[in-house]
């Protein structure tokens, strides 16, 4: 069965410093790849996709930025984090072609 | 753009009671839609979805939602929601055939025993 990871569970980071979330898909190849954000009060905001090794899509302008290194491997990252940065960071993924996703357990990042 | 709107913030209700929650989305063409839940603790995780045929959906844990095409509306219900259904609720949509799913705002459920 599949399974998606996300490390660290929780991070405190001060303002300007840098940023690396790291999820990982296991029992499944080729997927498509999600990364959002879930601010306090708010839903979810689709902030990069992907459908393949080194294709990132941003729907949202911001100081963050996706990799994907590796098919089951997507990475995201800040060079200086902003108060603005803090929430709830949810990896997902689907199959090719499905349009059913699948979270991870998220990661709660606190800048302060 | 499309965007799906999700009116019902925080719910409170005492156990046995029935549930509704409202979903709105602006998308006018061919949609996919979604309820997804996060009980406290756990993976957001799917309750139920439609894409097509009959438009009363029906999920897991008694759950059922309605899709009205002229309302764009895909409303959640329950007919007695119990203690373990505290949590939050996702409503979302996706264009036919695409991936891009936008969320709305999260409710807020919590059941009182």
């Amino acid at each position: 069965s599949q399974t998606i990871h996300q490390w660290p569970a929780t991070l405190v980071q001060p303002v300007g410093s840098p940023l690396s979330l790291e999820c990982t898909v296991e029992g499944t190849s080729n997927p498509n790849l999600y990364w959002y954000r879930q601010a306090a009060g708010r839903g979810l905001q689709l902030l990069f996709y992907s459908v393949g090794i080194g294709q990132i899509s941003s729907e949202v302008p911001q100081n963050l930025s996706a990799s994907r290194p590796q098919d089951r491997q997507f990475i995201l990252s800040s060079k200086k984090l902003l108060l603005s940065d803090s929430g709830f960071y949810l990896c997902a993924w689907s199959a090719q072609g499905a349009d059913e996703q699948f979270f991870g357990p998220g990661t709660r990042l606190t800048v302060l | 753009a499309q965007s799906v709107s999700q009116h019902n913030h925080h719910v409170i209700l005492s156990e046995a009671a029935s549930l509704e929650l409202g979903c709105n989305y602006s998308y006018g063409g061919t949609v996919n839609l979604f309820w997804y839940v996060q009980y406290p603790g756990q993976h957001l995780q799917l309750l139920l979805k439609y894409f097509s045929g009959d438009p009363l959906v029906k999920g897991i844990k008694g759950f059922e939602a309605e899709f009205i095409k002229s309302k764009f509306s895909f409303n959640l219900r329950k007919p007695s929601v119990q203690w373990s259904d505290t949590a939050e609720y996702f409503c979302a949509v996706n264009r036919h055939a695409g991936n891009m799913l936008t969320f709305g705002g999260g409710t807020r459920l919590m059941v009182k025993p």
